[in-house]
């Protein structure tokens, strides 16, 4: 079952501007990654950020957790062409072994 | 570092024939997890693998099944094929200990069922 829920599902911007997903949960979980899929391809780690941390950088990204609304944000600064991908959030919650549970993703365009 | 493998990059197989899919992990790393995605379902948990042991397993039927060997590859194996098991699959390696929970992906197997 998913888990999570990315918000909004599509989005369309110009290069330059700024993109920002959103991500929400249902139950508490021990961390939380984003990933980029390119036109069906394999999954591209982006960042983790842990329960216990409220902001993460990585170069132009920019992740936030609320675990007390369950929901986490990706910012991505300045975006490029090259950013066009669809954007997934997978939460961690499980008490033993691995298991990711994946949003349904966000379809992000940047136009040059 | 090498990343995760998956072979084969492409399948095409009949209803009711039986499929078998390889992952290495990137060297080092003892956890491997599988998912199937599909446009209707999402990304979906099927199975995870820790040091031979299966720990974790999603809501798929048992002609799902999978294993791990001492070398910490592993291999997927669905049976009697249904239309409805078309999708790409895709195989994570995380390291999973002390702290390092991150999960890196292959490019995935696209499996078609005709």
């Amino acid at each position: 079952s998913q888990q999570g829920e990315e918000d909004p599902q599509a989005l369309s911007i110009q290069e330059g501007e700024n993109a920002t997903m959103n991500c929400s949960y249902k139950t508490s979980i021990n961390n939380l990654q984003w990933y980029r899929q390119n036109s069906g391809r394999g999954l591209v780690h982006l960042i983790l950020i842990r329960s216990n941390e409220r902001e993460k950088h990585s170069g132009r990204l920019r992740v936030t957790l609320d675990t007390s609304k369950k929901s986490s944000s990706l910012l991505i600064t300045a975006s490029r062409a090259a950013d066009t991908a669809s954007y997934f959030c997978a939460t961690d919650n499980s008490n033993s072994g691995y298991a990711l549970n994946f949003g349904k993703g966000t379809s992000l365009l940047v136009t040059p | 570092k090498a990343g995760v493998t998956q072979t084969p990059r492409y399948l095409i197989k009949t209803r009711g024939q039986q499929v078998t899919l390889s992952c290495s992990p990137i060297s080092g790393h003892r956890s491997v997890s599988w998912y199937q995605q599909t446009p209707g379902q999402g990304l979906q948990f099927l199975f995870e693998y820790f040091s031979e042991t299966q720990r974790n397993k999603g809501n798929f039927p048992g002609r799902f099944s999978g294993r791990q060997f001492s070398n910490s590859r592993s291999e997927m194996n669905v049976s009697t094929l249904e239309l409805g098991d078309s999708a790409l699959y895709l195989c994570a390696s995380s390291f999973n200990v002390g702290g390092t929970p991150e999960a890196f992906f292959g490019q995935g197997t696209r499996l078609t069922v005709v």
